[in-house]
């Protein structure tokens, strides 16, 4: 069954406004989320690691006041992509893994669409 | 270098073939080895997870890493049109503390025609 729940699978908005993309782990407590971004045929692109309870890693080049995470609780995790414009409508995708050797496993991704 | 190369095809074959796919990487460091089917907008689905080299079979599956050679391999049996997707590999770096990195390669998009 599945492991991670992603939610909405698919959202389109407005240019400015802001949406907020849920991630749940089902299987077990993630102390740990991972957000990536797909962009069409290419790979994933690791934009940021949540930890729950304080502050979330971006990477380099991810703009951390546009993407705001919030790690509330051991099986949740949320990406808020904050006044959002054309170029950030992409695939988002979330995943967890049970400890740190441990395969990750994804949500089945948000489609977003800025128009 | 890229410390994960992958072909990423498209590679289409008839129903039935044999599938290779193929990872190289250059960080002898990678001490965790992954495959991950993607079908279009659908998130990775793990098909296999790894730490050695040698063979891991699972089903019409088998996953092959050469450390030696830092190379990496997955084989489809017997591959069917649902087979068709995007295949990634993946890779871990885990020494302890802030020393961990996980890196996927491109993907390489598969078609199995009937």
């Amino acid at each position: 069954g599945a492991v991670v729940s992603q939610h909405p699978s698919w959202v389109i908005c407005k240019s400015g406004t802001s949406v907020k993309i849920e991630c749940r782990s089902l299987d077990f407590q993630a102390t740990t989320m991972f957000w990536y971004r797909q962009f069409p045929k290419q790979s994933l692109m690791l934009m940021a690691t949540s930890n729950e309870g304080s502050k979330a890693t971006y990477e380099q080049g991810v703009e951390k006041d546009k993407f705001l995470i919030n790690h509330a609780s051991l099986t949740l995790s949320t990406l808020t992509v904050t006044s959002a414009h054309p170029e950030d409508s992409s695939f988002y995708i979330c995943s967890v893994s049970r400890t740190a050797n441990s395969p990750l496993h994804f949500g089945n991704g948000t489609r977003l669409t800025v128009t | 270098q890229k410390e994960v190369e992958q072909d990423p095809g498209p590679l289409s074959v008839p129903e039935g073939a044999i599938v290779s796919l193929n990872c190289t990487y250059s960080n002898s460091a990678f001490q965790y080895f992954m495959w991950y089917r993607q079908y279009s907008r659908k998130g990775p689905e793990l098909l296999m997870y790894t730490y050695s080299s040698g063979n891991k079979e699972d089903g019409r599956f088998t996953a092959q890493v050469d450390k030696s050679s830092k190379y990496i391999s997955l084989f489809i049996r017997d591959s069917q049109p649902s087979d068709s997707a995007t295949y990634l590999c993946a890779m871990i770096i885990n020494s302890g503390g802030s020393n961990y990195k996980l890196t996927f390669g491109k993907g390489t998009l598969l078609t199995v025609n009937p």
